[in-house]
């Protein structure tokens, strides 16, 4: 299994709610990271996650909100978003913080902010 | 800091024919891996081939490969035989060797293969 499964698809919320994305390996990573990527834009790096704590925070706003529950779950809560938080989201992983390979991505969850 | 540059916004290229999409890089490290990602309108990132900066040979992954010139921070890639399914955009990325988790991605170049 070398996938990466990231959940829902899509998510269309209004600036009230608060909805969570979610994202699953079974590879054995430790490292899973979350990435923001705008249209015809690079992903851009928002969290790192390293054997289940949080290493990086590139100053993401505190309307997202990480968590990763065990070695193989990823969450992101999202409340009170802005439009310009409409984004496709990506959750990654790779093997660990300490070997250097490649990052392992999944579809990712097309939001939209109303 | 490190920074990636793809100067070629988009490409295109005729099908069986080979296209080269480039990539160039500054960093101050000597050890650290280079990729290029592709990214087709499913949206999912594939890795489509790496390569670490210590190996002079060049990586190669069936009808892709590389020119890694280390010297000259530059880091090509090379589709051989292009399928219509090439067609994606592609981003050139770097990651240190040690103490960090980040990949850093070029600006990416579009890739259009025509019938």
């Amino acid at each position: 299994d070398t996938e990466v499964t990231q959940t829902p698809k899509h998510l269309v919320m209004g600036m009230t709610n608060k909805k969570s994305l979610k994202c699953e390996q079974h590879m054995g990573h430790r490292a899973m990271y979350w990435y923001k990527q705008k249209a015809k834009k690079p992903p851009e790096l928002m969290f790192v996650y390293s054997y289940e704590k949080l290493s990086i925070n590139e100053s993401v706003p505190s309307r997202f909100s990480p968590e990763c529950p065990n070695s193989s779950l990823l969450n992101l809560h999202l409340h009170a978003l802005q439009p310009e938080d409409s984004a496709l989201y990506l959750c990654a992983s790779s093997p660990s913080d300490r070997v250097r390979t490649e990052a392992f991505f999944g579809q990712g969850t097309r939001l939209t902010v109303v | 800091a490190q920074t990636v540059t793809q100067s070629q916004p988009e490409m295109s290229v005729q099908e069986a024919e080979t296209v080269t999409l480039s990539c160039t890089y500054d960093t101050s490290e000597n050890n650290y891996y280079l990729f290029w990602y592709k990214q087709p309108p499913s949206r999912q990132m594939i890795l489509v081939i790496r390569q670490e900066a210590y190996k002079q040979q060049n990586a190669t992954e069936n009808r892709f490969s590389v020119n890694f010139q280390k010297a000259a921070k530059s880091f090509s890639l090379k589709i051989s035989d292009s399928q219509l399914g090439d067609t994606a955009m592609y981003f050139c990325a770097f990651m240190k060797l040690l103490n960090t988790d980040k990949l850093i991605f070029g600006t990416g170049t579009r890739l259009q293969v025509f019938p």
